[in-house]
């Protein structure tokens, strides 16, 4: 059964920094490309961020680029490394799997972790 | 970017009644990439329709996806109590990757 843990969420400060964690089962890992997306309050879904299953390729919404890392590692973790949080940062952030090493659909979605960014 | 339009907001209905959900992108969706996913209140959204038309693996045959281009379409035959959610169209051929805004479907 494929199955993606999220970890890391929390209550930080504007300016702050926060690293999100995502644990994989279920599934060949390097398989396959990971995304983060993230569901503002009562809001709709954003793509925030993709690596692709080697870990060679990644890509960001504008929004975070510069500000946001995602990565991978051989225990089956992705990671989402978030500087300078911004109140408008202020989502549950799911890590999705997509159902390709290099993109496609995204088949499979974590249960989220809840970051908030207020002073 | 591909901004993508729902339409309507909501949808209000019996169960029972057909469910006809509109997406329509700013420009062509690359090779038919587009995927509807199913929401409820404090879950994580699931997989109903990826490219285009193809039913996710133990998604009931009520749930249908057409259309290509610009404009795609979302049908439920036949409304179950389990079905009132929001519904969401995604594209993932051109990045960055896009959502619409979701139709509610509520009774």
């Amino acid at each position: 059964e494929v199955q993606l843990l999220e970890s890391g969420g929390g209550l930080v400060q504007p300016g702050e920094s926060l690293r999100l964690s995502c644990a994989a089962s279920g599934f060949t890992f390097n398989n396959f490309a990971i995304s983060w997306v993230r569901q503002a309050p009562g809001q709709g879904l954003e793509w925030v961020s993709a690596i692709t299953g080697s870990g060679h390729s990644t890509n960001y919404v504008d929004s975070v680029r510069g500000r946001f890392t995602i990565s991978r590692d051989n225990s089956k973790n992705t990671y989402l490394q978030m500087n300078t949080l911004r109140a408008e940062d202020t989502a549950v952030y799911y890590c999705v799997r997509h159902n390709g090493q290099n993109g496609g659909c995204l088949d499979f979605w974590g249960q989220g972790t809840l970051v908030t960014v207020s002073s | 970017e591909i901004v993508l339009t729902q339409s309507p907001g909501t949808l209000s209905l019996s169960p029972g009644e057909r469910a006809t959900l509109s997406c329509r992108a700013s420009q062509s969706v690359t090779g038919r990439y587009l995927a509807w996913y199913q929401q409820k209140p404090g879950q994580a959204p699931r997989l109903l329709i990826y490219g285009a038309s193809g039913r996710a693996t133990g998604i009931p045959d009520r749930f249908s996806g057409s259309g290509s281009g610009t404009d795609f379409t979302l049908t439920i035959s036949r409304l179950e109590p389990e079905d009132f959610a929001v519904y969401y169209c995604h594209q993932y051929g051109t990045s960055p990757l896009t959502f619409g805004p979701g139709t509610e479907v509520d009774i």
